[in-house]
């Protein structure tokens, strides 16, 4: 089955800890990116990546890190300098052109809360 | 103001109506756009891509209008499997999408 995997569905921490969300995709797509969705407002962009050992910062950054060793991983890490932590965490991939904006497809998503 | 915009809903309508949903985007420059499902507590999936000329796919047709800078999603003979809510998505970039934050639909019996 091909398909984006995220791991653990559900993720509970206490404050001052840093967490890491998996994401792996057997769809052999180049670009993998990652959400958070809060109640009431659309997806926001955290961190995206168009290659292997190649990463961008999105629109909210900021306490969040990544990496992209392998083609097919692209795990997210929320540290204690992330403010507000609790949130819905989508991975999603899609194969880049770069001429034109390709289709994403989520993974299942993370809900994490923090204590 | 918000880059893409859509009205929240809920937008309650009996099985067999026809709905339809606008969304508004602000960047000009934008190239691609679709629609996405999302069920409660679910991830987002494809609906379908939005093409300059209008498509459909079954029930569903969507529109793009680009000089008034808006696309919408119109849905025929709901079923109750379509309650969700639709996300319209517009690329701020080749490599960058902005979703918006949705609007409702509940169909009933």
């Amino acid at each position: 089955d091909g398909g984006i995997t995220q791991s653990p569905k559900y993720l509970f921490r206490k404050e001052g800890q840093n967490v890491t969300l998996s994401c792996e995709q057997n769809l052999n797509h180049d670009a993998m990116y990652w959400y958070r969705q809060d109640p009431g407002q659309g997806l926001r962009l955290i961190y995206y990546s168009q290659i292997v050992n190649d990463f961008q910062k999105g629109d909210i950054a900021e306490g969040y890190s990544v990496s992209r060793e392998k083609k097919e991983s692209f795990p997210l890490t929320v540290t204690s300098a992330q403010k507000n932590p609790t949130a819905f965490y989508l991975c999603a991939s899609s194969m880049t052109s770069r001429r034109t904006t390709d289709t994403q497809y989520f993974g299942p998503g993370t809900r994490l809360t923090v204590l | 103001r918000k880059e893409v915009e859509q009205d929240p809903g809920p937008f309650n309508v009996p099985e067999g109506a026809t709905v339809a949903f606008n969304c508004t985007y602000s960047n000009s420059a934008s190239q691609s756009f679709f629609w996405y499902r999302q069920d409660c507590r679910k991830e987002p999936k494809l609906l379908m891509s939005v093409y300059s000329s209008g498509n459909e796919d079954g029930r569903f047709t969507a529109q793009l209008n680009r000089a008034s800078q808006y696309i919408s999603l119109l849905i025929r003979d709901s079923k109750l499997s379509d309650s969700a809510t639709y996300l319209c998505v517009v690329s701020r970039s080749t490599d960058k999408l902005i979703f918006g934050t949705g609007t409702r639909l509940q169909v009933f019996p």
